[in-house]
């Protein structure tokens, strides 16, 4: 069975403060993608990035940065220099990629509040 | 490029009665997913259809809810009778074929079932 762990329920940091939201999966797929979805206050979940299981390269995208580590089954997320803006619940997803883990499974998200 | 349209936004019934969520997807995507969120918890697959065929209904509660997509593009969701469990956002999302990309989703409909 495939899951997914997002074991910080809240956060909360001042502007301009770095913060790493963790996520911890499981899957006996060998080929398998992982996703951070960010959801504002308005409800709509945004796509934000896709990481293949075979490509360990962490990534930076502007201000945020993702480690995958598969020794460790993590795929964090981090914001630097948080902005009130990131306000936002972020949920880290895992899909497989053989019968019958095709679909995507969320964690339970991750409240992150920044403070002006 | 316009994104995946719900509607209505937002429901508010009693419960027993029926309700019908509509759903169009992003133009060339043939995979189209309904969600169900529950407050405080991560999206939850009801249903996924490969253009007009349901591949993955395994979590849809068959007793109350139904779905359909008839020409392969946009879809509907409904639940009849509704119980107050069922209060949730319902969120559509698609895709093209193939489980490496990702999914767009939709604003979603936030039903009240009282």
């Amino acid at each position: 069975a495939q899951k997914v762990t997002q074991a910080q329920t809240e956060i909360s940091v001042v502007e301009k403060e770095d913060v790493t939201l963790d996520c911890v999966y499981e899957t006996r797929d060998t080929t398998y993608y992982l996703f951070w979805y960010k959801q504002p206050p308005s409800g709509e979940l945004v796509f934000l990035i896709r990481r293949n299981s075979f490509d360990e390269q962490n990534e930076i995208s502007g201000r945020y940065s993702w480690n995958f580590q598969k020794s460790t089954s993590s795929f964090n997320f981090t914001i630097t220099a948080s902005q009130v803006v990131d306000s936002a619940v972020y949920f880290c997803a895992l899909r497989g990629a053989q019968g019958g883990s095709e679909k995507l499974v969320f964690g339970k998200g991750t409240k992150l509040t920044v403070n002006p | 490029e316009a994104g995946v349209v719900q509607s209505p936004r937002y429901k508010i019934i009693e419960k027993k009665q029926p309700v019908a969520f509509w759903c169009n997807p992003i133009s060339g995507h043939n995979t189209l997913y309904w969600y169900r969120q529950n407050l405080g918890q991560g999206p939850e697959l009801l249903i996924r259809y490969e253009n007009e065929e349901a591949v993955d209904d395994s979590q849809l509660p068959k007793d109350r809810f139904s779905a359909e997509r008839l020409k392969g593009v946009d879809s509907t969701l409904k639940i009849q009778p509704a119980e107050l469990g069922d209060s949730a956002v319902y969120l559509c999302a698609s895709s093209r074929t193939g489980e490496r990309n990702e999914q767009f989703f939709g604003p979603g409909t936030r039903l009240t079932v009282l």
